[in-house]
């Protein structure tokens, strides 16, 4: 067990749905990413927090968004869902700054039909 | 150009025997961090071990253990003893430290591993 929390674990949706995903990092940690994972790109990651504050962004399409909340817990926000966006979504958390580890939570599995 | 590449789709091993898994990287930045990640069939994704660039050491973890060749700009995963619960996939992944604050992975394709009774 990392101490990542995400919920829910599936969600199934129809296209053009809005869902939203959430993340407890870690005791401790201030940085929260959001990776995704598909069959056809790999993981990659989508965006990254630091104590509120976005750090920095990947290739996050502009239907999502993310925030990270005064209690550190961050949610992504899928918008407009397509069939394409059906993937493994992955929140990970670490102390923040170079030479820590990003421990993952369990990831999120949604599938748009 | 691949940032990170893992040449070995998928490898059978002996159970108890060592296995290595192949990375290989591409950097222009003299600060780095190299990891590795073991994904199961169940689809959480597991830290095993990290190397800073500047770490003079190979890291090792219990039975991981990260050889790690900077000039050949490689860091290959060795799972001594391996034991049928190794079977997974297995990540590794690049943080490069030239953009402040940025401190997202970029990961490889993987190599799924099997361990055979």
């Amino acid at each position: 067990d990392s101490g990542v929390t995400q919920t829910p674990k599936h969600l199934i949706t129809a296209t053009g749905q809005r869902v939203t995903l959430r993340c407890s990092p870690r005791s401790g940690d201030l940085s929260v990413y959001w990776y995704q994972q598909s069959l056809d790109q790999g993981l990659q990651f989508l965006i990254h927090y630091y104590n509120g504050e976005e750090r920095a962004k990947g290739n996050i399409l502009e239907r999502f968004s993310a925030q990270q909340f005064p209690d550190l817990h961050s949610e992504l926000n899928l918008s407009s869902l397509e069939l394409g966006d059906s993937a493994l979504y992955f929140c990970a958390s670490s102390v923040g700054g170079k030479g820590y580890e990003q421990y993952f939570g369990p990831g999120t599995r949604l599938t748009v039909t | 150009a691949q940032k990170i590449t893992q040449t070995q789709p998928g490898m059978f091993v002996q159970e108890k025997e060592a296995v290595t898994l192949d990375c290989t990287y591409d950097t222009s930045d003299q600060s780095y961090g190299l990891f590795w990640y073991k994904q199961p069939s169940s689809g959480e994704m597991i830290f095993l071990i990290y190397q800073g660039s500047y770490d003079e050491q190979n890291a090792t973890e219990g039975r991981y253990s990260l050889n790690f060749q900077k000039a050949r700009k490689s860091a290959n995963l060795v799972i001594s003893a391996s034991q049928l619960g190794d079977s997974a996939m297995y990540f590794c992944a690049m943080r490069e430290d030239s953009n402040f604050g940025n401190e997202k992975l970029t990961f490889g394709t993987g190599t799924r591993l099997t361990i055979i009774p």
